[in-house]
Parts: C-alpha cells; sequence; structure tokens
C-alpha cells in the first residue's frame, strides 16, 4: 500500500522560506508526478506544482516564481520551498501523486498546517 | 485558468436520502473531472476519476456524470460516514483547480 508521509517546520515568520519533504512509501517513483497542493480557508484548494523522478517540473504561475520543488528518488522523497512567505501562505500542504497521462490524486499525504505569523 | 463552480455550497441531508453535487466549468473540459471527498482533518480522498469512473475501493452509492461544461455527484442511501464535504477537480489544463466545495451535513 502507498503511503505519503510529509514533514517540515510548521510556524514561520513572514520573509522565511517554507520547506516541507514528503516521503513515499511502497511504491516505485518513476511513472508519476509527484505533487504539492495546498488548501486555506481563503482560497481553497490550490494547485503549487508537480515534479518527476527525474527533476521535470512544473509550477502554478500563481506563486510568481517562489516556488522550487525537488527530488531525490534514490531516498524516495521529493520536497517543497516556499519563499518570501506572507500571512497569505498560511494554509494546510498536503503532498500528493498523479500517474502519468492521468490528472487525478490518489494518494495524498497527511497534511501539515504551516502558520506564518510575526 | 479554468474555473470550477460547485453548487450547493452547503447541503442538509438525512441518512437514507439521495443527494446531487454539480460542478460547472469556464469552458469545455471534456470528461476531465474527479471528486473527492474530504473530511475534517483528512486529505481529500479520491472517489470518481474522468467523470464516471469509480475508484477502486468506494462504495457504488457514488457515482458521477457529465461532460463537457456540467459535471454532477450523486450519492444514493446516505450513510453517516458521507456527511462531508466534496470538490470538483478539472485536469483539462495547468494549473489543475478545484471546486469551491460542498458541504454536506446532517439535516
Amino acid at each position: 500500500q502507498v503511503q505519503l508521509q510529509q514533514w517540515g517546520a510548521s510556524l514561520l515568520k513572514p520573509s522565511e522560506t517554507l520547506s516541507l519533504t514528503c516521503g513515499v512509501h511502497g511504491e516505485s517513483f518513476s511513472g508519476y508526478y509527484w505533487t504539492w497542493i495546498r488548501q486555506s480557508p481563503d482560497k481553497g484548494l490550490e494547485w503549487i506544482g508537480q515534479i518527476n523522478h527525474v527533476g521535470g517540473s512544473s509550477y502554478n504561475p500563481s506563486l510568481r516564481g517562489r516556488v522550487t520543488l525537488s527530488v531525490d528518488a534514490s531516498k524516495g522523497h521529493f520536497s517543497l520551498k516556499l519563499n518570501s512567505l506572507s500571512a497569505a501562505d498560511t494554509a494546510v500542504y498536503y503532498c500528493a501523486r498523479v500517474k502519468y497521462r492521468t490528472t487525478w490524486y490518489d494518494f495524498w499525504g497527511q497534511g501539515t498546517l504551516v502558520t506564518v505569523s510575526s | 485558468d479554468i474555473h470550477m463552480t460547485q453548487s450547493p455550497s452547503s447541503l442538509s441531508a438525512s441518512v437514507g436520502d439521495s443527494v446531487t453535487i454539480t460542478c460547472r466549468a469556464t469552458q469545455t473540459i471534456g470528461d476531465y473531472v474527479h471528486w473527492y471527498q474530504q473530511r475534517p482533518g483528512t486529505a481529500p480522498k479520491l472517489l470518481i476519476y474522468a467523470a464516471s469512473n469509480l475508484q477502486s475501493g468506494v462504495p457504488s452509492r457514488f457515482s458521477g456524470s457529465g461532460s463537457g461544461t456540467d459535471f454532477s455527484l450523486t450519492i444514493t442511501d446516505l450513510h453517516p460516514e458521507d456527511f462531508a464535504t466534496y470538490y470538483c477537480q478539472e485536469g483539462y489544463s495547468s494549473p489543475i483547480t478545484f471546486g469551491q466545495g460542498t458541504r454536506l451535513d446532517v439535516k
């Protein structure tokens, strides 16, 4: 059974950088896009970006170049960095997977509440 | 970006009832719509993919239909565990987008 387990800092200050990692258990890294999605009361569910096992990535233009995804397939995890944080980035952040040539998310991480506050 | 409008935003029903939630896209998107259930404090769970396909392990009381711009999720014979929030998601173009959610609660 596939499991995605995420970890990272949950309380940050404005202008700092968010860093989250998602470990993938029970599945190969290839053949999927590994994705970050966040959820806030204001914006609902928002797609952040995705990356494959060789580092091919795409991002939501709304994040204006603040986001970077990386992958370490040998260690079985992928990561999210979001810089120049503001209160508007306060949200629950999820990792999830989508299989190549599909567009639905069948496995999700448990979510991490990230709060940006001075 | 494609905008997905769900209706209603909230819905009250009783155990045993049937309910339908709709989602409308701002442009035609074929069958690139998927439905999720989210219970408080947990991640969304995939119910239906590609408009009408039941995800493995999901009860058959859940069904989806539609194509083009208009889609629906129907739940028949509501069980207590079905009271949750439901989201549609389009997968037609990047960035993918979600509907704003429909909260289903007990009448």
